[in-house]
């Protein structure tokens, strides 16, 4: 099974500042990388595909890098409605596995 | 719009069963591979199970194996998930999700076991 470790657990953070989370696969999975967006009470949402893909509607302050066993999700100019917890996903073999989560505050 | 509507959960006492059941619309359900996850309550996203297009290949998580069941009606456009023998453990929220992106989720149902 591959082990999906993201850093760092809990970020307070005051709008307008970068936030960076990173995620790190246990073996080599490419870029078969996901990175969501869970609000409280709703469900997750995807915001960037395969490592670095975007997607339509997301806003471009998110962005994503990375491949192989390092990744790394990106939130520019941080704005109040990022107060979420962020997760990643591996969709390179079976089980497919998610990191534990970053939840990020608004300060 | 393209949407996923799950249905189904509810209260089951430990060692219920109980099916649950997805409707799909606003994209051509046929052709996408599909999944379910769960969330227990304050916990993260565990993934339990996927299914092929045409409901041919399915797999599972160990922890589900042998308990859980995957299928799909493609003519009714819904995916289903029918669950055994339940634990303390299988509580949480079951969301219906397309394709290995992930990139549909439904709301969710709850399913709680408990005595």
């Amino acid at each position: 099974e591959i082990v999906l470790t993201q850093s760092p657990d809990f970020q307070s953070v005051t709008p307008k500042e970068k936030v960076t989370i990173t995620c790190r696969a246990s073996q080599s999975i490419g870029s078969s990388l996901h990175w969501y967006q869970q609000k409280p009470d709703q469900s997750p949402k995807l915001l960037i595909k395969y490592a670095s893909q975007s997607i339509s509607g997301v806003p471009s302050r998110f962005s994503g890098s990375g491949s192989g066993t390092d990744f790394t999700l990106t939130i520019n100019s941080l704005e109040a409605e990022d107060a979420a917890t962020y997760y990643c996903h591996q969709s390179s073999s079976l089980p497919l596995t998610f990191g534990g989560g970053t939840k990020v505050e608004i300060k | 719009e393209v949407q996923l509507a799950e249905s189904g959960g509810g209260l089951v006492q430990p060692g219920g069963s109980l099916r649950l059941s997805c409707a799909a619309s606003g994209f051509t359900f046929s052709s996408y591979w599909m999944h379910w996850v769960r969330q227990a309550p304050g916990k993260g996203l565990v993934w339990v199970s996927r299914i092929n297009h045409d409901g041919s290949s399915t797999s599972y998580a160990d922890s589900v194996k042998g308990r859980f069941t995957i299928s799909r009606d493609n003519a009714k456009n819904t995916l289903y998930l029918q669950m055994n023998s339940l634990r303390a453990e299988d509580t949480a929220v079951y969301y219906c999700i397309r394709d290995y992106t992930m990139d549909v989720w439904g709301q969710g149902t709850t399913v709680t076991v408990s005595s």
